[in-house]
C-alpha cells in the first residue's frame, strides 16, 4: 500500500522560513516524481512544484507565486523529499500535500502551514 | 497561468447523471491530452479519478467518465450517489513543465 507522510507544517511569522518532509513507502521511491501541491483555507487546490527522479534528470519545477523562494529536494536513500520554503508570504498559509507521479496519483493526508505575525 | 474556469457547484439527485466542465486556451487544455480529474472530500487526501482526459485509474468506479473537446474538458458522473458529494478539480499540463489546477467545483447530492 502507497504511503506519504508529511510533516513539518507549523506556526510562522511573514518573512521567516519552514522546511517540510514527506515519507513515503509502497512504491520504488526513486522512480517517482514527486510534488507538493497546497490548498489555501477556502481556496482550491493549486500546484506548487516537483522534482523528477534521478534516472529522469532529478530536475525541479516550481509554479509562478513560489518560484524563487521554495524548494523541492530528495534523498532517494532516505525515502524522503522535503519542500523548503524560505521569505513566507500570509498567502502561502495552506495545508500541503505531497504528491506521486504525474498525474498525481498518490496524495499524502497534509500539514497544515500558517504564516501569520 | 491562471487556473482553469470550472463551475463552482453542480448538483443531482441520486441515480442521475452530472457533467463537470473544465475550460482552458489552446495553450493548455486544447494543446495536449494531459487532463486529469481529482475528488476532494474536505478534511481527507484528494483522490485521483481519470488521467491523459479520459481514462480510469483500476479500482476507480467507471460511474467516472472523462472527455474533452476543443479547450474544453469534462468529467461525468452517472448514477449519482450520496458519496459523491464533494469537491472535483481538473489539472493541466500547461508547458514548461508546469501544471495547473481548475477553480474546483463543489457537488451536491439532492
Amino acid at each position: 500500500e502507497v504511503q506519504l507522510v508529511e510533516s513539518g507544517g507549523g506556526l510562522v511569522k511573514p518573512g521567516g522560513s519552514l522546511r517540510l518532509s514527506c515519507v513515503g513507502s509502497g512504491f520504488t521511491f526513486s522512480n517517482a516524481w514527486m510534488n507538493w501541491v497546497r490548498q489555501a483555507p477556502g481556496k482550491g487546490l493549486e500546484w506548487v512544484g516537483r522534482i523528477k527522479s534521478k534516472p529522469d534528470g532529478g530536475t525541479t519545477d516550481y509554479a509562478a507565486p513560489v518560484k524563487g523562494r521554495f524548494t523541492v529536494s530528495r534523498d532517494d536513500s532516505k525515502n524522503t523529499v522535503w519542500l523548503q520554503m524560505n521569505s513566507l508570504k500570509t498567502e502561502d498559509t495552506a495545508v500541503y500535500y505531497c504528491v506521486t507521479g504525474l498525474p498525481l496519483d498518490y496524495w499524502g493526508q497534509g500539514t497544515l502551514v500558517t504564516v501569520s505575525s | 497561468q491562471s487556473a482553469l474556469t470550472q463551475p463552482a457547484s453542480v448538483s443531482g439527485s441520486p441515480g442521475q447523471s452530472i457533467t463537470i466542465s473544465c475550460t482552458g486556451t489552446s495553450s493548455d487544455v486544447g494543446s495536449n491530452n494531459l487532463v486529469s480529474w481529482y475528488q476532494h472530500h474536505p478534511g481527507k487526501a484528494p483522490k485521483f479519478l481519470i488521467y491523459e482526459g479520459s481514462k480510469r485509474p483500476s479500482g476507480v468506479s467507471n460511474r467516472f467518465s472523462g472527455s474533452k473537446s476543443g479547450n474544453t474538458a469534462s468529467l461525468t458522473i452517472s448514477g449519482l450517489q450520496a458519496e459523491d458529494e464533494a469537491d472535483y478539480y481538473c489539472c493541466s499540463y500547461v508547458g514548461s513543465s508546469l501544471y495547473v489546477f481548475g477553480t474546483g467545483t463543489k457537488v451536491t447530492v439532492l
